[in-house]
Parts: C-alpha cells; structure tokens; sequence
C-alpha cells in the first residue's frame, strides 16, 4: 500500500517561496509510469490541482501557476517536491501530494501571513 | 482548460433516501472522470474512476453513470457515513480540473 507523507512550514512570510516534500512509502517513486501531484485546498472551498512530476522529472503545471512553481523528484530518497514562489494570502490552504487518483497524503496546512 | 460543474452545491437528505449528484463539463471528457468522497480533516478519497467502476471498498450503493460532459453519482440509499461532500475530476485534458464539490448533509 503506496503511503505519501507532506512536510514543510506551516507558516510562510507573504513574498516567500513556500517549500514542500512529500515522503512516498510502500512503493518506489520510479516503478510504473505514475506521476505525482500537487492538489491544494483552500478552507471551505473546492480542490486545485498545481501540477505533476514523473520520476523522471518531465513537470506539467496549471497555467494559472505556473510562473510561479517549480516541482523537483528525488529517486534516492523516494521523495518530490513543491517549490511556488511570492506567496500571497491567497495561497493559505491545505497542500496534498498524491499519486493520483488513488493514493493521497493526509494534507498539510500552510498559512501565508507575516 | 475543462471546466466542471457540480449540482447542485448541497443536497439536504434524510438517511435512508436516495441522492443523486451531477457533474458538467464544459466539452467531452469521454468516461475519463472520477469521484471522491471528502469527509472534515480528510483526504479526498477515490470512490469512482472511469465514471462508472467503484474503487475497491467501495459500497455497492454507489454508482457513476455517464460519459462525455454529462456524469451522475448515485447513492441508491443513504447511510450516516454517507455524509461528506463529494467532487468529481476530469482526467482527459491537462490540466487535470475539479468541480466545486456537492456536499450531501443530513436533513
């Protein structure tokens, strides 16, 4: 059973570059041809999906952010990441990583605020 | 990008009742769409793929229809666990998008 596990602040500064990693367990990051993504929630509100990264690091990002996002993959570790750049208020929101559409982290919340 | 549209925002029924959610999208994803059930301070977590197969452990009770822009999840009678908000996903055109969700709540 694939587990992915979210890490980061849970506090950014507005302007900063929130920083995120998802731990992936159960599973190698690089078998099959999965890619894993980046969902983020708002309170209240509906699901926003960011972007995907393949093992071998080929990236897709939704237009609407992707000036300001970077993901990255680490095979070794068994591990990707979220980078997304001056972060505003409306950033604040739950963040997922997920191996879509079955397996998902329990979600970190991330609050933009100085 | 696809745009989904969830009807309706919420839907006030009594257990034992029948619910039944609709999800539009705005040009054809053919039957490359899914549904999750969220329930407070969880993940989504997968209930329907394919618009119409149930994920493993999933309760016989529900049931996707649907293909090209039109989709309906169907609970035939509901139970308190029942009770969540439910979102669909469109995974036929990057980017992947979801709906606003339905949140089913008890009457």
């Amino acid at each position: 059973q694939v587990q992915l596990q979210e890490s980061g602040p849970g506090l950014v500064k507005p302007s900063q570059t929130l920083s995120l990693t998802c731990t992936v367990s159960g599973g190698s990051i690089s078998s099959g041809s999965f890619y894993w993504s980046w969902i983020r929630q708002p309170a209240g509100k509906g699901l926003e999906w960011i972007g995907r990264i393949y093992a071998s690091g080929s990236t897709n990002y939704n237009p609407p952010l992707e000036s300001r996002v970077t993901m990255s993959v680490d095979t070794s570790k068994n591990q990707f990441s979220l980078k997304l750049s001056s972060v505003t208020a409306a950033d604040t929101a739950v963040y997922y990583c997920a191996r879509e559409p079955d397996f998902w982290g329990k979600g970190t919340t991330v609050t933009v605020s100085s | 990008e696809i745009v989904l549209t969830q009807s309706p925002a919420t839907l006030s029924l009594s257990p034992g009742e029948r619910a039944t959610l609709s999800c539009r999208a705005s040009q054809s994803v053919s039957r490359n769409l899914v549904w999750y059930q969220q329930k407070p301070g969880q993940p989504p977590r997968l209930f329907i793929y394919d618009a119409s197969y149930r994920a493993t452990g999933v309760p016989a009770r529900f049931s996707g229809s649907g293909s090209g822009t039109d989709f309906t999840l169907t609970i035939s009678s509901l139970e308190p666990e029942d009770f969540a908000v439910y979102h669909c996903q469109q995974r036929s055109n990057w980017p992947l998008t979801f709906g606003g969700g339905t949140k089913v709540e008890i009457k």
